[in-house]
């Protein structure tokens, strides 16, 4: 079975300062890997992904995550903290061996932007 | 191209009534999902659809959930004899299909509220 934890509920940055939200996997196969952002009353947006290709991955407005397998992680990053950063980020994962690719939620992480 | 739509937005009905929600999915997905996302559950996989391959409904959480998907586009997902413990957003998504991390599309959910 598969399972991601976000070891974070929540995490306050100041904007202009490093963001950093972590996540761990749990897999029997090799896994995909995903970043989603869900801001406020929208819909659920994919950040990054993950799919055994090059370990760190690159996404859109700025962020960016590495895989490290020997670490089961997959914590996402961002050099400086926009206030339009501030939403719930969610780590997930899928196993996707089978063409059945249900994805598995984390908890998620609630970023807040400080001005 | 449109994206992943739902109907309606939001539901409110009486606890015991039955209930429908409507996704329609980017055309050509042949992959289509249906998740909840509820207050102390997070986000959870309901049922999957591939094709006209026998859906996986693993995740449907009792006998009272059904979902169809009719000609290989548009599904239905049925709640019947509402619980209160039923209010939840219903989120759906498709994707291309097959294995490799191929990115889900999430719609805007429908919002259910049992009362």
């Amino acid at each position: 079975a598969q399972s991601v934890t976000q070891l974070d509920s929540h995490v306050s940055v100041s904007e202009g300062t490093p963001v950093l939200l972590r996540c761990n996997y749990s897999s029997s196969y090799s896994p995909s890997l995903f970043w989603y952002v869900q801001h406020p009353n929208k819909g659920l947006q994919l950040l990054l992904k993950y799919t055994s290709a090059a370990t760190l991955v690159k996404g859109i407005n700025g962020f960016e995550a590495e895989f490290k397998k020997s670490e089961t992680s997959f914590h996402l990053t961002k050099p400086s903290a926009h206030m339009s950063d501030a939403a719930e980020y969610f780590c997930v994962v899928s196993d996707g061996n089978f063409g059945n690719e249900k994805l598995t939620f984390g908890t998620g992480t609630r970023l807040t932007i400080i001005p | 191209g449109a994206g992943v739509s739902q109907s309606p937005s939001n539901k409110v009905t009486e606890k015991g009534k039955d209930v429908e929600l409507r996704c329609d999915p980017i055309s050509g997905h042949t992959a289509l999902y249906w998740y909840r996302q509820s207050l102390g559950q997070g986000l959870e996989f309901l049922i999957y659809f591939q094709g006209n391959s026998a859906p996986d409904k693993s995740g449907l959480p009792s006998d009272r959930f059904s979902a169809e998907r009719t000609g290989g586009s548009v599904s239905t997902l049925t709640i019947q004899r509402t619980q209160q413990e039923d209010s939840a957003v219903y989120l759906c998504a498709s994707s291309s299909g097959g294995a490799g991390g191929n990115e889900q599309f999430f719609g805007p959910g429908t919002r259910l509220t049992v009362l």
